[in-house]
């Protein structure tokens, strides 16, 4: 069965960096694309990026352009998220998900449990 | 910026029909997809491409386009369908956008 796996909660200070690992499982992981979304505190989704997991192509949300970067590890089948320059509205969950290609856009049909980022002085 | 704009409540009784709409001017163009979220979880598919149910999703849960309105329907809704529902699109560049969402009250 399909698995996304996450690590776990962060607390950071503003202007530090975290990254989140997504650890896949249960499929072939170069065959799909993996893209992270994140949702502050009783908000909306919101959709950070994209990486193919074939060769590492990226697409990024212009809001998050020059602060994110979204790496994968074939070797381990995971994928990473990085955000820099951290503000205190960046926490939130932060999800992984598998993306599924559909014209020129992706979808989502499996997710990750989430990972709590918490920025604060 | 694109947006999707849905209603952000929605109340029925159980066993009655529920109906979530998103707004949107490039969905003509764009396929849409729903996806549902219970407290503390993780959002999950459950219509893809305007009128698609994943396996495993109740045939009670179904989209349809009209337009640049999309609606995702749930009949008979149960207790268990309370939940925000999010639908998802794109631009007309392929970026990804989601709606503000919609609280599923059961009455």
């Amino acid at each position: 069965q399909v698995q996304l796996v996450q690590s776990g909660a962060e607390v950071k200070k503003p202007g530090a960096s975290v990254k989140v690992s997504c650890k896949a499982s249960g499929y072939t992981f170069t065959s799909y694309g993996i893209s992270w979304v994140r949702q502050a505190p009783g908000q909306g989704l919101e959709w950070m990026g994209w990486i193919s997991a074939y060769n590492g192509n990226t697409n990024y949300a212009q809001k998050l352009q020059g602060r994110v970067t979204m790496t994968t590890d074939t070797s381990t089948s995971t994928a990473y998220m990085e955000l820099r320059s951290l503000r205190s509205d960046d926490t939130a969950v932060y999800y992984c998900a598998r993306a599924l290609a559909a014209a020129d856009t992706y979808y989502f049909d499996y997710w990750g449990q989430g990972t709590l980022v918490t920025v604060s002085s | 910026s694109y947006e999707l704009t849905q209603p952000p409540s929605v109340s029925v009784s159980p066993g009655q029909t529920a109906r979530i709409t998103c707004s949107g001017d490039a969905l003509p163009k764009q396929y849409a997809y729903w996806y549902q979220q219970k407290p503390g979880q993780a959002p999950v598919l459950v219509i893809y491409k305007d009128s698609e149910r994943p396996s495993g999703i109740p045939e009670r849960f179904s989209g349809s386009s009209s337009g640049t309105t999309v609606t995702l329907t749930i009949s008979g809704v149960q207790a268990e369908d309370e939940a925000d529902y999010y639908c998802q699109s794109a631009d007309s560049s392929g970026t990804v956008v989601f709606g503000g969402g919609t609280k599923l009250t059961v009455l």
